[in-house]
């Protein structure tokens, strides 16, 4: 089973700064990631999949990188909508699939 | 509109059975491939099951194979997952979520979720 980490687990961030937020894998799921949001008491949403493409609405201010084992969610500039929940997936080898703990984005 | 519904969560003691629904609308169901993911109180997410278009294909993780069973009805639109011999552990939100038409693994549309408790 690949096991995804996420760092940190709690960002604090002020609103219009940029967050960076990181998922590594126990092994490498190549380009096979996807990132999702979840505000609380609902459902998680697709925000970007192989790694950097952003699903279908998203606003261009997320941007997903990296390949391998190392992988960067990055917020250019945050809006008080993007204070939330963010975790990382990997569909590279399954199953099973598997998520990472998650990254709390808080205000600062 | 993609819709997804679910529906039959609620209390049940340990050993005991659901089966959760997840009623599909707004896109041709039978094209993708579906998925339960549960989320305990708190807690990440948990990939649970998933099923093919047909049916034909079904995968689930470690800790719910023998007790979980993952099905489809085309046509009804709807989805299911048959949970026996329940454990505390197993006490989560559950979510149906439709894989992208080109994918089996990245999920684009979610429905809001169902919630299991299992406690005596």
């Amino acid at each position: 089973e690949i096991v995804m980490t996420q760092s940190p687990a709690t960002l604090s961030v002020s609103p219009g700064e940029r967050a960076t937020l990181s998922c590594r894998a126990s092994q490498s799921v190549s380009s096979n990631l996807a990132w999702y949001q979840q505000k609380p008491g609902q459902a998680p949403r697709l925000l970007i999949f192989g790694a950097s493409t952003r699903a279908t609405g998203i606003p261009v201010r997320f941007s997903g990188s990296g390949s391998g084992t190392e992988f960067t969610l990055t917020i250019s500039s945050l809006q008080s909508e993007d204070f939330a929940v963010y975790y990382c997936q990997q569909y590279n080898n399954w199953p099973p699939l598997t998520f990472g703990g998650g990254t709390k984005v808080e205000i600062k | 509109e993609v819709q997804l519904v679910e529906s039959g969560g609620g209390l049940v003691q340990p050993g005991g059975s659901l089966r959760l629904s997840c009623a599909a609308s707004g896109f041709t169901f039978s094209n993708h491939w579906m998925t339960w993911v549960r989320q305990a109180p708190g807690k990440g997410l948990e990939w649970v099951a998933n099923i093919k278009q047909d049916g034909n294909e079904k995968y689930s993780v470690d800790s719910v194979k023998g007790r979980f069973t993952i099905s489809r009805d085309n046509a009804k639109n709807s989805l299911y997952l048959q949970m026996n011999s329940l454990r505390v552990e197993d006490t989560a939100v559950y979510y149906c979520a439709r894989a992208i038409r080109t994918t089996v693994t990245i999920f684009d549309y979610w429905g809001q979720g169902t919630l299991v408790t299992v406690s005596s």
